[in-house]
């Protein structure tokens, strides 16, 4: 089966930064996406990687290494709009069938 | 342009009876997806439409889900003799159908719940 784990809450700061973290086990890796969804809305992009490295997008960035199966996204100077669930979604071949995680609800605190 | 629109937004209904969800995605996305959320989970895939090709059908949970995609673009999931345990949000999501970096853009999704 195809495994995608991700803390299930986390709890940070106005203005600091944060780590959300992204563990996976899949059959093949065409590509890792991550999602925003704030309370009662559809889930919004964030981020794509498929090479190793990280992507950086304003105050949002994300890293991927494919040796480890392993991404995270960081948010640096937390806004309180920020706090919404982070999923994080794979795709382990070709055929554009996504996997998605459970989802890390965050919550950022004045 | 306009995003991925869904209907109804909410839908309340007795165990037994069948409810059709409407999915009305991007003008030019080839690609459709149908996932199901339950409160506090992530997204659990239910069917994939891509152009014309067959439908990826895998993640329906039983056989009283089914989908169908007219003319490549509007779609209709219908969930008959529904049961409590179907009550979630479903969302729908649309992309360009391009492989590898396809990007998916959401609906605001169906909130169904069965009594």
């Amino acid at each position: 089966g195809q495994n995608i784990d991700q803390p299930t809450e986390m709890t940070a700061t106005e203005g600091a930064i944060v780590q959300i973290n992204c563990t996976y086990q899949t059959s093949g890796f065409n590509g890792l996406f991550w999602y925003q969804q704030h309370a009662g809305e559809a889930p919004t992009f964030l981020s794509y990687n498929v090479l190793d490295g990280l992507e950086e997008k304003g105050r949002f960035s994300s890293f991927l290494s494919r040796s480890k199966g392993y991404s995270y996204l960081l948010l640096k100077e937390l806004q309180m709009k920020d706090s919404a669930s982070y999923l994080c979604a794979v795709n382990p071949n070709n055929f554009n069938k996504f996997y998605f995680g459970s989802g890390t609800k965050l919550n950022v605190k004045p | 342009g306009a995003g991925v629109s869904q209907s109804p937004s909410n839908k309340v209904t007795e165990k037994g009876k069948d409810v059709e969800l409407r999915c009305d995605p991007i003008s030019g996305h080839t690609a459709l997806y149908w996932y199901r959320q339950s409160l506090g989970q992530g997204l659990e895939f239910l069917i994939y439409f891509q152009g014309n090709s067959a439908p990826d059908k895998s993640g329906l949970p039983s056989d009283r889900f089914s989908a169908e995609r007219t003319g490549g673009s509007v779609s209709t999931l219908t969930i008959q003799r529904t049961q409590q345990e179907d009550s979630a949000v479903y969302l729908c999501a649309s992309s360009l159908g391009k492989p590898n970096t396809d990007t998916q853009y959401f609906g605001p999704g169906t909130r169904l719940t069965v009594l």
